[in-house]
């Protein structure tokens, strides 16, 4: 398997535009997990999934933030408008269900910066 | 909440010292806990991990022991590399999500 895989990797855009990030979880797993990487803050867990439902999105900052999780293979995280405080680097995560001590598996992450 | 604490960085050491860094946590039930380890423009990839009270998690030299009576998971390797320069990462699995620390900057000098 590839691993967790996301895109783009570096994405640079104007503030009030719409941004998405992508990513592909790894096959099979049941969880997926959107964090957020600052220098400030540290690693913020935005919003997870279990099974394409979105389970608990009390860290997305703002309403400004979606996510979605369309299938088993595939998820969004959308910033419209985007702002230059959005500028982090933006990891997705995924992890297999049933074993409480199995770890997540991170992809590269994606380095937004809004100017 | 479920939480955990490492201790504030950078560390910055000479190649072959001694390395500890400090992890406490706090968390209802029995979490399992993790080392995961951040090199430059990479992403987290788990280090090491440790799933009851008293396993010890090894890996590449780093050793860390889940200490259940101080809810302490301490990360230590005894002969530190240039190449273990990179950001330390802390965490714990509760209930299905994984709670991490701040994380920790480690500089190995040559």
């Amino acid at each position: 398997d590839a691993g967790v895989i996301q895109s783009p990797r570096h994405e640079v855009t104007e503030m009030g535009q719409e941004v998405t990030l992508r990513c592909k979880p790894i096959s099979g797993h049941d969880y997926l997990f959107w964090y957020r990487q600052t220098m400030m803050r540290g690693l913020e867990l935005l919003i997870y999934f279990n099974n394409n439902v979105p389970i608990d999105d009390s860290g997305m900052p703002e309403d400004r933030f979606s996510a979605k999780m369309p299938n088993a293979s595939f998820s969004t995280l959308k910033i419209q408008p985007s702002e230059p405080r959005d500028s982090a680097v933006y990891f997705c995560a995924s992890r297999p269900q049933g074993l409480l001590n199995t770890e997540a598996f991170f992809g590269q992450g994606t380095r937004l910066t809004v100017v | 909440g479920d939480s955990v604490t490492q201790m504030e960085g950078p560390v910055t050491l000479s190649e072959e010292a001694f390395l500890t860094i400090n992890c406490t946590y706090t968390a209802t039930g029995y979490p399992s806990l993790f080392w995961y380890v951040q090199y430059p423009g990479e992403g987290l990839q788990l280090l090491l991990k440790a799933t009851k009270a008293d396993d010890k998690g090894s890996n590449k030299g780093f050793e860390a022991t889940y200490r259940k009576e101080t809810t302490s998971f301490h990360l230590e390797k005894g002969s530190v590399q240039v190449s273990d320069s990179a950001v330390y990462f802390c965490a714990l699995s509760g209930d299905d999500k994984i709670i991490f620390g701040k994380g920790t900057r480690l500089h190995i000098l040559p």
